[in-house]
């Protein structure tokens, strides 16, 4: 069964430095997500990307944050300058429908502390 | 804007006992509803999900749901706990961006599965 994979599973970085979230969707997905849950909270969205450009994103992804298809298959969250608060585990997504009944698949999340 | 509530943080079942998990939802919309499980240190599942068709959706795992509007709930239950059920379950509302699907979460509520 097709599944969405994200590396790496954790990642450890001191305050400040830049980060790189990678994921791979699904292959014949078109939409793909970025979402957060910060240790005993909601999963909050983060942003979504249609056609090599994000559709809508949250008050959480500031200029901080980025997101990239730079290639056919990866899916990239970066951000820039760390800080305490970006904590969490990040979920990638993809799905191939969108509307209201799209379907997201998820991955298993990669887990970021910050130092 | 859509949102929903999961009424209880925390359930507790005997193996072999009925599973009831209950959530309230609102939107301003007929909405999509979903319900997510993520076992520890796994992604999210998808369990079931409403989209208009069906009241009474059924899903994997024997789990199933039932959508009342007059009630605005999306309670998920199960016949008879398995110990694999121990997870935590997320009541879900989809909303639509118009172009890609936006998921709103609730808290979550940890499905605790004794002998």
């Amino acid at each position: 069964e097709p599944e969405v994979t994200q590396t790496p599973s954790h990642q450890v970085t001191q305050m400040g430095q830049e980060v790189i979230l990678r994921c791979v969707p699904i292959s014949n997905h078109l939409y793909f997500y970025w979402y957060r849950q910060i240790l005993g909270q909601k999963v909050e969205f983060l942003v979504s990307f249609y056609n090599n450009e994000i559709s809508e994103k949250s008050e959480i992804f500031d200029d901080q944050f980025s997101v990239e298809r730079p290639d056919g298959s990866n899916f990239t969250l970066k951000i820039r300058s760390t800080k305490l608060e970006d904590s969490a585990m990040y979920f990638c997504a993809s799905s191939g429908v969108s509307g209201q009944a799209g379907e997201l698949f998820f991955g298993e999340g990669s887990r970021l502390t910050v130092l | 804007a859509q949102s929903v509530t999961q009424l209880d943080s925390h359930v507790s079942v005997s193996e072999g006992t009925p599973v009831l998990l209950r959530c309230n939802y609102s939107s301003s919309y007929s909405p999509s509803l979903f319900w997510y499980v993520q076992h520890p240190n796994k992604g999210l599942q998808l369990l079931l999900k409403y989209t208009s068709a069906a009241t009474l959706v059924k899903g994997i795992n024997g789990f199933e749901a039932e959508f009342k509007k007059s009630e605005t709930s999306f309670h998920l239950t199960k016949p008879s706990a398995h110990m694999s059920d121990a997870a935590e379950y997320f009541c879900v509302v989809s909303g639509y961006t118009g172009t890609a699907s936006k998921l709103t979460f609730g808290t979550g509520t940890r499905l605790q599965v004794t002998l």
